[in-house]
Formats: C-alpha cells, structure tokens, sequence
C-alpha cells in the first residue's frame, strides 16, 4: 500500500523568507499529488497539485516539485506570510487503481514575525 | 455556494456509546468521503461514497459504518465507542469519484467527537 511521510514535523520560517516542506512517498506507481493547507479549527484546503508527467507546477506564491526518482516532493511557499501559518500535508494516490489519497502525518509551519 | 457542512461540529459521547455524524456536501457532488484526523496518525481514510455506494473503504473496523443517501448526503455511524475513536472526523465532497478528476476535494470543517 502507499504510506506518505513528511520530513519535519514542525518548520519555522521568518515573514518574508521562503518556506520548504518536504514530503516522501512509498508507492511508485503513484501518480498525482496534492497539496493541502489545514488551519486551526479548520478543514484541509487545497492549494496545488501536481501529475507525475510534470516535475514543477507553480501557483501562486506556491511551487511542487516533484522527484518520481527518489518518491519525493516538495513544496515551496514564496515570501511566507503570517496568515501561511498551518499545517501542511501532501497526499499521493494511484489514479490508475481507483484507490483513496492517501495523507501524510502533516508539517506545522509557523511564521515569526 | 454553499460549502460542505458537517453536523454536529462537537459532541461528546461515553464508551460503549454510538454516534451518528452528517455531511452535506457542495452542491452537484457525488462524491463524499470521510476522513479521521489524530495528531499522532494524521487523516487516515475511511470511505467513499459515489452515487449512494461505497467506492472504496479504509482500514477500519467494522463498528465504523457509513451509508449515502441519493441526494448525496451522507452519513457516517460509531457503533460501541472506545476512547481511542476519539478525533476530528472530516468529510470531503468532490464532483468525481475520489476527486482525482478536478484534483480538489472540498473538506468541511469536521465533526469533533470526544469519548469519555
């Protein structure tokens, strides 16, 4: 089955600077991946995705890279705000098998001002 | 439009008790799915529902049980509760199965369920 681990638990950035938060994946017939942002007392929201025939995909402020050679990808937050303050996951999942997203445990990012 | 809702938002219920939580998802998706989060095991899934059937279900137990009705709505039961089903249930709505279509499932903000 897939299991998706994220590197860090918590993460604290400075406003202003950028953020990474990193996140690997067991499966590799996964093939899309997805990022959410989870505030207090909230649900997750999405925030970027990404296919495996892409290594990059950019948002806005936000860019996923992502290295189908060592099942790993990353997400990168441009000048990190306070209100980036959240919890982060990263979900993979196998498209072609018609199975669920499967969730990492999560990275807390906390922006000091 | 209208978000996914979730009823009741918080609930407190003893051992050996059941509990029977709501989801209403955006309207126009067929897709509902239901999710525990704990801090230590993160959101772990538990099913999906697609056109009032079960498209896939996650690794719990049986007590764990959820239906969805044909105006997509649906619902998730705890029979017997134990201290450990204590946790956020979340549930996602999505216009396809499993949301991988459109990439984006639309989460509520949960119902939290405390077992004493």
């Amino acid at each position: 089955g897939e299991s998706v681990g994220l590197h860090l638990p918590t993460l604290s950035v400075q406003e202003g600077d950028n953020s990474i938060i990193n996140c690997a994946y067991s499966n590799s017939a996964s093939d899309y991946f997805i990022w959410y942002k989870q505030e207090s007392g909230k649900g997750p929201q999405f925030i970027i995705d990404i296919r495996s025939n892409m290594d990059k995909r950019q948002g806005q402020r936000v860019t996923v890279l992502l290295n189908k050679t060592v099942k790993h990808l990353s997400l990168q937050i441009a000048a990190t705000q306070p209100g980036d303050s959240a919890v982060y996951f990263c979900a993979a999942v196998n498209t072609g098998t018609a199975s669920k997203l499967t969730f990492g445990t999560g990275t807390r990012l906390q922006v000091t001002l | 439009k209208a978000g996914v809702t979730q009823t009741p938002r918080y609930l407190i219920k003893t051992r050996g008790q059941q509990v029977t939580l709501s989801c209403s998802p955006i309207s126009g998706h067929r897709s509902v799915s239901w999710y525990q989060q704990t801090p230590g095991q993160g959101l772990q899934f538990l099913f999906e529902y697609f056109s009032e059937t079960q498209r896939n279900k996650g690794n719990f137990p049986g007590r764990f049980s959820g239906r969805q009705f044909s105006n997509s709505r649906s619902e998730m039961n705890v029979s017997t509760l134990e201290l450990g089903d204590s946790a956020l249930y979340l549930c996602a709505s999505s216009q396809s199965a499993g949301g991988l279509d459109t990439g984006e499932l639309f989460f509520g903000e949960g119902s939290r369920l405390t077992v004493l």
